[in-house]
């Protein structure tokens, strides 16, 4: 186990429901991370907290909506989906920023998210 | 071509065989990291090689990197079908987010027993 933990692993909703994917790292990192898999497609980066702020939010719909309470839980609301939002939700943490820090992500198992 | 971009796309040896993966990126990086996905699950990291380094080794894992060319390569050895997953290149940009990996498509790769 990475100590990324994702709910549920699967979600199947209408366009019209309103549904929350979960994650919880108990690594004790400060950094969180919401990414997006859709098929034959590099992986999105959607949002990163830090430390509870929010520091990247990278142009995606309004539809989509992060919360991060405190630095072991992160949260992705969801409504009004759309089919091509169909996707694996990938959640990650990271001790702290990647680049200059030669840190690594630790990521969930995801959650397979089917739009109808 | 993305960052981070890996060829090929899809890889087919026999069990024991070594396999060769290699990715292409577009900007200056701090690090290259590369991670490993079983179908429907989430990515696990394999190993980061810094930028002024030019090859790194962890078990059966390789890497080499060249600088000069934006160019990575990953080699596996005495492949096992245990090895059969997609593996991805991510680099960081040295002059834009530290918070920021950007991935390729992957390489699927698939070890016959």
């Amino acid at each position: 186990e990475t100590g990324v933990t994702q709910t549920p692993r699967h979600l199947v909703m209408g366009m019209t429901n309103k549904k929350s994917l979960k994650c919880e790292q108990h690594l004790g990192h400060n950094a969180m991370y919401w990414y997006k898999q859709s098929a034959k497609k590099p992986l999105e980066l959607m949002f990163v907290y830090s430390l509870e702020e929010r520091v990247e939010n990278n142009s995606v719909p309004s539809r989509f909506s992060p919360e991060c309470p405190n630095s072991s839980h992160l949260f992705l609301h969801l409504h009004t989906l759309q089919p091509e939002d169909s996707a694996l939700y990938l959640c990650a943490s990271s001790q702290d920023g990647l680049g200059t820090s030669n840190e690594k992500l630790f990521f969930g198992s995801g959650t397979q998210l089917s739009v109808l | 071509s993305q960052q981070g971009e890996e060829d090929p796309q899809a890889l087919s040896i026999q069990e024991g065989e070594n396999a060769t993966m290699n990715c292409s990126y577009k900007t200056s990086i701090n690090n290259l990291q590369w991670y490993r996905q079983n179908s429907g699950r989430g990515l696990v990291h394999l190993i980061l090689i810094r930028s002024n380094e030019r090859e790194k080794h962890s078990g059966r894992l390789r890497v080499t990197l060249d600088t000069s060319k934006k160019s990575s390569s990953l080699l596996i050895t005495a492949s096992r079908a245990a090895d059969t997953a997609s593996y991805f290149c991510a680099t960081d940009d040295s002059g834009g987010s530290n918070y920021k990996l950007t991935f390729g498509k992957g390489t699927l790769l698939t070890v016959n027993p």
